[in-house]
């Protein structure tokens, strides 16, 4: 069955400091991979996604993602973290043939203090 | 681009009561989603349509849910009789129909049922 975890319900990063919100991924075949966030009472917002090419995958708000497909992962990351990056982070596969749907990670709340 | 529309934005409504959630998706988009975000069970997809026809229902919870899609630009979701335990931040989302394209959010409908 094809599934997503975020192995972590909240992420505490310091203004300035590197962040990581991890993202692993079960699907058969090859997989599309995004990423989405969603700031409070606000719908989701699409922030990236690797189809295919280039491992590393730049989006918007200076984030990035890399996929490595041996550890079935798509990380997020972004080199500083800013206070207005907090929010709810979500993962979410799909896959050709799937008829369209993503699967969704439970979300992973990123805190960033000044 | 005015983005996903929903409407309304709040919903306050007594248990029994028959409530309807509006959407208008993107123009152009050919696949429309709806979803229920609450905090025990994060985000749920219930209902997605392509070029207007349902394709997977399967998350719709009970019979008491029903959505439509008219045509192109337009889409309910009905809850009749509704429940205290459907409180929740209803989203509709569309895409053009590709399953590596991104899903635009609208901002949400907050239904809460006393």
């Amino acid at each position: 069955a094809q599934s997503v975890a975020q192995p972590e319900d909240q992420v505490n990063v310091a203004e300035g400091n590197p962040l990581t919100v991890k993202c692993t991924y079960s699907v058969s075949g090859n997989p599309y991979l995004f990423w989405y966030v969603q700031y409070p009472n606000r719908g989701l917002q699409f922030l990236l996604k690797y189809i295919t090419g280039d491992n590393l995958v730049k989006g918007s708000y200076g984030f990035e993602a890399e996929f490595n497909k041996s550890q079935t992962s798509f990380h997020l990351k972004k080199p500083s973290a800013l206070v207005s990056d907090s929010a709810l982070y979500f993962c979410a596969v799909s896959r050709k043939g799937s008829n369209y749907q993503l699967i969704w990670g439970a979300g992973t709340k990123l805190i960033i203090k000044p | 681009d005015a983005g996903v529309i929903q409407s309304p934005r709040h919903e306050v409504t007594e248990m029994g009561q028959e409530v309807t959630l509006r959407c208008k998706p993107i123009s152009g988009h050919n696949s429309l989603f709806w979803y229920r975000q609450t905090m025990m069970r994060g985000l749920e997809l219930l209902i997605y349509f392509n070029n207007n026809v349902p394709i997977d229902d399967s998350g719709m919870p009970e019979d008491r849910f029903s959505a439509k899609m008219p045509n192109a630009s337009f889409s309910t979701l009905k809850i009749q009789p509704s429940e205290p335990r459907d409180s929740a931040v209803y989203f509709c989302a569309s895409a053009n129909g590709r399953t590596y394209n991104e899903q635009f959010f609208g901002p949400g409908t907050r239904l809460t049922v006393l």
